[in-house]
């Protein structure tokens, strides 16, 4: 089973900051990593997939990088709808595997 | 507009059996893979279960083989998923996801409580 480990878990930053998430991989994935984000009491939505490939609806402040077994994903302004939990997950390998999440927080 | 609902979830007893269901429309139900993923209380996601479009082939992450089945009836566009001998670790938000490999669509999720 491929392991997925997301750093940091908990991100504190202020509205207009810069965020980057990681997500390690314990063998490649190649590019077949996606990123989820995760409001509470909602459904997961897709964010990004195969590492770099924005989802439908997603705006260009996100973007995604790595391939491999390094990943990242980078909010390059925050705006306060974009404080949540996101996850990483590879489809390479059965067991699809999640990440643990990293939580963006409001400092 | 794409719609996934879930349904059947409830509060069961250890060892209890459950039927999850999954309503699809907006989209070709028969055309696209789909899954369960579940997500413990305050906890993360865990994928459970998939299926190819012509339920052809299945999978089962290894928490749940051998106790969770899950099929479909592309003429009632519904997915489901037979859960039996549940333990109180599958106590968990069970949400239905579209795609293979990438979930691009999520139901609102169905809550499953396993407790005595």
């Amino acid at each position: 089973e491929i392991v997925l480990t997301q750093s940091p878990a908990t991100l504190s930053l202020s509205p207009g900051e810069r965020a980057t998430l990681s997500c390690r991989a314990s063998q490649s994935v190649s590019s077949y990593l996606a990123w989820y984000q995760q409001k509470p009491g909602q459904a997961p939505r897709l964010f990004m997939y195969d590492a770099s490939k924005r989802a439908t609806g997603i705006p260009p402040r996100f973007s995604g990088s790595g391939s491999g077994t390094d990943f990242t994903l980078t909010i390059s302004s925050l705006e306060p709808e974009d404080f949540a939990v996101y996850y990483c997950q590879q489809r390479s390998n059965w067991p699809l595997t999640f990440g643990g999440g990293t939580k963006v927080e409001i400092k | 507009e794409v719609q996934l609902v879930e349904s059947g979830g409830g509060l069961v007893q250890p060892g209890g059996s459950l039927r999850l269901s999954c309503a699809a429309s907006g989209f070709t139900f028969s055309s696209y893979e789909m899954n369960w993923v579940r997500q413990a209380p305050g906890k993360g996601l865990e994928w459970v279960s998939y299926i190819t479009s012509s339920g052809s082939t299945i999978y089962y992450a290894d928490s749940v083989k051998g106790r969770f089945t899950i099929s479909r009836d592309n003429a009632k566009n519904s997915l489901y998923l037979q859960i039996n001998t549940l333990r109180a670790e599958d106590t968990a938000v069970y949400y239905c996801a579209r795609g293979m490999g990438t979930f691009d669509y999520w139901g609102q999720g169905t809550l499953v409580t396993v407790s005595s």
